[in-house]
């Protein structure tokens, strides 16, 4: 299994609601990534978990809570959100490497749209 | 501060071959990553290199100057499908850092 899958595809929520994005990988991968692109925008860095502990917050707002339950699985935990947080999240992980960057795989990402 | 610029847009023609450039100026350097993605699909890997010179994978080749902070990404025998937005990234930290990327370079295929 050489995939990293994300629910929902698509998530349409409003201002008030609450609500969490899912992402799994079963590649052994020890690191897993958040990542927010804005349409014609690249990827921008949320938060990474490397062995289940949040080890980089690119000083996310708090209405974005990341959780990592276990190895394979990592949320993102949605709450009072705001219309210009709809983007596509994406969630990536990659299998540790000594020294150099980890080559990070991506899911295909949920798109959401905030009314 | 992180500073990677990629051309906007190119256009080709199927067959043909295109050079995509990207320079970059960032605070650390432990990889450089190419990525394909596809209008609303999720970014799908193509390339590393850490070290200088070219790596060559099928109808794909990267190359790496460190000393000039550049790199291409070298497509042939172009296909329709090719068309995409190809992104530039460098890792700056080593093992799970985030990834900068470029702005992306829109690739257009014409027959």
């Amino acid at each position: 299994d050489t995939e990293v899958t994300q629910t929902p595809k698509h998530l349409v929520m409003g201002m008030t609601n609450k609500k969490s994005l899912k992402c799994e990988q079963h590649m052994g991968h020890r690191a897993m990534y958040w990542y927010k692109q804005k349409a014609k925008k690249p990827p921008e860095l949320m938060f990474v978990y490397s062995y289940e502990k949040l080890s980089i917050n690119e000083s996310v707002p708090s209405r974005f809570s990341p959780e990592c339950p276990n190895s394979s699985l990592l949320n993102l935990h949605l709450h009072a959100l705001q219309p210009e947080d709809s983007a596509l999240y994406l969630c990536a992980s990659s299998h540790p490497s000594a020294g150099t960057t980890d080559t990070q795989y991506f899911g295909p990402g949920t798109r959401l749209t905030v009314l | 501060g992180q500073n990677i610029d990629q051309p906007t847009e190119m256009t080709a023609t199927e067959g043909a071959i295109v050079q995509i450039n990207c320079t970059y100026q960032t605070s650390g350097f432990n990889g450089l990553f190419w990525y394909q993605q596809h209008a609303g699909e999720a970014p799908t890997f193509l390339s590393y290199n850490v070290l200088d010179g070219l790596e060559e994978k099928g109808r794909f080749s990267s190359f790496l100057s460190r000393s000039k902070g550049y790199s291409y990404l070298l497509l042939k025998e172009l296909q329709m499908k090719d068309s995409a937005s190809y992104l530039c990234a460098v890792g700056s930290g080593g093992g799970a850092d985030g990834l900068t990327f470029g702005k992306g370079t829109h690739l257009i295929i014409q027959p």
